[in-house]
């Protein structure tokens, strides 16, 4: 059974840094990984899709990368700001046609 | 392109009664899934359609659970006999189906709080 886990839980830093949110996942048999916006009460936001291909993808400020033999995957986020702050969930899709999220990282950007 | 819409956004609701949400896709996508959301957890798979075909069904969705998308367009989703452990945010999705390669776009989410 597929199993995604997100490190860390909780992330603060001053707006300005870069920081990176980590993603691992138990079984490499993936055919992409999503990477999701989550603010409170709302819906998910997409903001990268890495294909089982590829090795990263980048969108403006956003890089994700993917090593699907170690099961792993990072967001990376630079020059963080306080609108950054929000939840982001990765997301696995297996073979069955569906998403398996992690529980997230809630990051907060201070000014 | 207006996105995916879910309508009611909050629903409240007293243990036992029935509930019903309503999921519009984007328009030309052939693929509309429903998750559930508890607070602090990722979202968890329920059932995807193709079109208006019911393709997988989760552990999840329950006797007391029923989804329909007739003639592929717009989803529901039913939640007979609610119970206090139905609270959670049912989020609908869709894709273009592309192989295993499509994007999923999500709704913002309807919220379910039983009493």
């Amino acid at each position: 059974k597929q199993e995604v886990t997100q490190i860390p839980a909780a992330l603060s830093v001053p707006e300005g840094e870069n920081l990176v949110l980590n993603c691992s996942f138990t079984d490499s048999a993936i055919y992409n990984l999503q990477w999701f916006r989550q603010d409170p009460g709302k819906g998910l936001t997409s903001l990268l899709l890495i294909q089982s291909s590829q090795r990263e993808q980048t969108s403006g400020r956003l890089n994700a990368s993917l090593d699907k033999s170690s099961g792993r995957s990072t967001l990376y986020i630079a020059a963080s700001q306080p609108g950054d702050s929000a939840t982001y969930l990765c997301a696995v899709r297996t073979g069955f046609q569906k998403l398996v999220f992690g529980t997230g990282t809630r990051l907060l950007v201070s000014p | 392109d207006t996105g995916v819409s879910q309508d009611p956004r909050h629903k409240i609701t007293k243990r036992g009664q029935n509930v019903t949400f309503r999921c519009d896709p984007i328009s030309e996508h052939n693929r509309l899934y429903w998750y559930r959301q508890t607070l602090g957890q990722g979202p968890e798979f329920l059932t995807y359609f193709q079109n208006e075909a019911q393709l997988e069904k989760s552990r999840l969705l329950s006797d007391r659970f029923s989804a329909e998308r007739p003639k592929g367009s717009f989803s529901t989703l039913e939640i007979q006999r609610t119970e206090q452990g139905d609270s959670a945010m049912y989020l609908c999705a869709s894709s273009l189906y592309r192989g295993h390669t499509g994007e999923l776009f999500f709704g913002e989410g309807s919220r379910l709080t039983v009493l």
